[in-house]
């Protein structure tokens, strides 16, 4: 069955510090991948795709395809990082939907 | 519009009662999605329009789901009769390609009394 595993339900680190994220994914063939971030009171947004290979906020993930995993990265911890991360898979056929993960919540902390 | 809307914000119904959750994409936005979120859980898939067609409904939790989108654009989730465990909050989503991502609403938080 198609799966996407948040392993860490809370995250906490000391501003300045790395942070990892962890996501791993059970899907066969080439799943399109999606980092989501949810500040508090505001709206689910997109933070990376895979496909694209960027970075946005200092973030980075890459997609380890022998581990089945895509873990969020950022080498320097900012206060304003405290969010909840979703990361989500699909396929882009005709089934459109992802599948998410159950979110790890960020604390980073002064 | 410049993003996705949703109304109402806040809706608090009562046990038996009927509601609708409307949603307003992004124009141009052939794909739109609901999904379910409950407290502590990541959101789960409800249904999925391409323009007006409904292509997939299998998330849809039981027959007092029904969500239309008759002219492409609008949508509207209906829940008849809820039920104390429908309360959650409902989001929506569009999107021009999966490839590109999804935009979402603000969601609609459903309680059901």
């Amino acid at each position: 069955a198609q799966r996407v595993t948040q392993p860490e339900k809370l995250l906490s680190v000391f501003k300045g510090a790395p942070v990892e994220l962890k996501c791993n994914y059970s899907y066969s063939g080439s799943p399109e991948l999606f980092w989501y971030v949810q500040y508090s009171r505001q709206r689910l947004q997109l933070l990376l795709r895979h496909i694209s290979r960027e970075s946005i906020k200092g973030f980075t993930a890459d997609l380890n395809k022998g581990e089945t995993s895509f873990h969020l990265k950022k080498p320097f911890a900012q206060e304003e990082d405290s969010a909840m991360y979703y990361c989500a898979g699909g396929y882009a056929g005709n089934n459109r939907k992802l599948i998410w993960g159950l979110g790890t919540s960020l604390a980073v902390n002064p | 519009g410049a993003g996705v809307s949703q109304s109402p914000r806040y809706k608090v119904a009562k046990r038996g009662q009927d509601v609708a959750l409307r949603c307003d994409p992004i124009s141009g936005h052939v794909s739109l999605f609901w999904y379910q979120q409950a407290l502590g859980q990541g959101p789960e898939f409800l249904t999925y329009f391409q323009n007006e067609a409904q292509l997939d409904k299998s998330g849809l939790p039981s027959d007092r789901f029904f969500a239309e989108r008759p002219e492409g654009s609008v949508s509207t989730l209906k829940i008849q009769r809820t039920q104390q465990e429908d309360s959650a909050v409902y989001l929506c989503a569009s999107s021009l390609a999966l490839i590109r991502g999804y935009t979402f609403g603000s969601g609609t938080r459903l309680t059901v009394v």
